[in-house]
């Protein structure tokens, strides 16, 4: 039972244009939503995260989405950059939970020059 | 600086060994969690401790033990290796138990190969 989907495994953006990763989650109890980065051979790094009572959060070039009601966050990358190319992990967690994470199974972003 | 140190990088072990896999936390935090990450599947959570000498089973304990002796080291057993174990393990670690929010901060991984 896949509670975090991640449905496109690879995207591919040209540089400078925007990249949009989707997320969609099916437990209601979800309450805190975080992006990672992960380049190959290394841990994953914290991006950015939303908590449920927002529907949006920004830094920087990166910006999070949360659509409560269709159980479906959104990153998007603007503008993208080279070293942006690298696999993105959507994870969630709920009080319930307590401090575990849920992780989606990833989305390759290629960004070509 | 955050730091969590994962003893190894890179392990092949043959079927039927015993692998420890072992993760040290600097940041004095109470949570600790090992993670495993697949193709297509992202991580799945094997077992997570949020206290010395406490753990709790995760998704996919099956075939796996972990001991937290002290608070900033957390081990991986792998009782005996089977070839469907051969993946990438992320050890994280994870302060402020008393909420779910705040991000968990990883290790570099252990790509481990069983033949």
């Amino acid at each position: 039972d896949q509670q975090v989907k991640q449905n496109s495994p690879s995207l591919s953006v040209q540089e400078g244009r925007i990249s949009i990763l989707n997320c969609d989650y099916t437990n209601s109890m979800f309450d805190y939503f975080l992006w990672y980065k992960k380049y190959p051979a290394e841990g994953p790094t914290f991006l950015i995260s939303i908590s449920s009572i927002k529907d949006k959060n920004e830094d920087g070039r990166f910006t999070v989405f949360l659509n409560k009601s269709a159980k479906h966050l959104s990153l998007h990358i603007v503008p993208s950059q080279p070293g942006d190319s690298a696999v993105y992990f959507c994870a969630a967690s709920s009080l319930q939970g307590a401090q575990k994470l849920v992780f989606g199974q990833g989305t390759r972003l290629t960004i070509n020059p | 600086d955050v730091k969590v140190t994962q003893s190894s990088r890179y392990l092949v072990k043959r079927t039927g060994e015993k692998v420890f896999l072992e993760c040290v936390q600097d940041m004095d935090h109470e949570n600790m969690f090992w993670y495993r990450q697949d193709p297509g599947l992202g991580l799945r959570l094997i077992y997570f401790s949020y206290d010395v000498k406490m753990k709790e089973k995760g998704d996919i304990p099956e075939g796996y033990s972990v001991s937290r002796e002290k608070k900033e080291r957390f081990s991986l057993i792998l009782e005996s290796a089977s070839t469907n174990q051969t993946s990438m393990y992320l050890c994280a670690s994870k302060g402020d138990r008393a909420a779910n929010t705040g991000e968990l901060f990883f290790g570099e991984g252990s790509r481990l190969t069983v033949l």
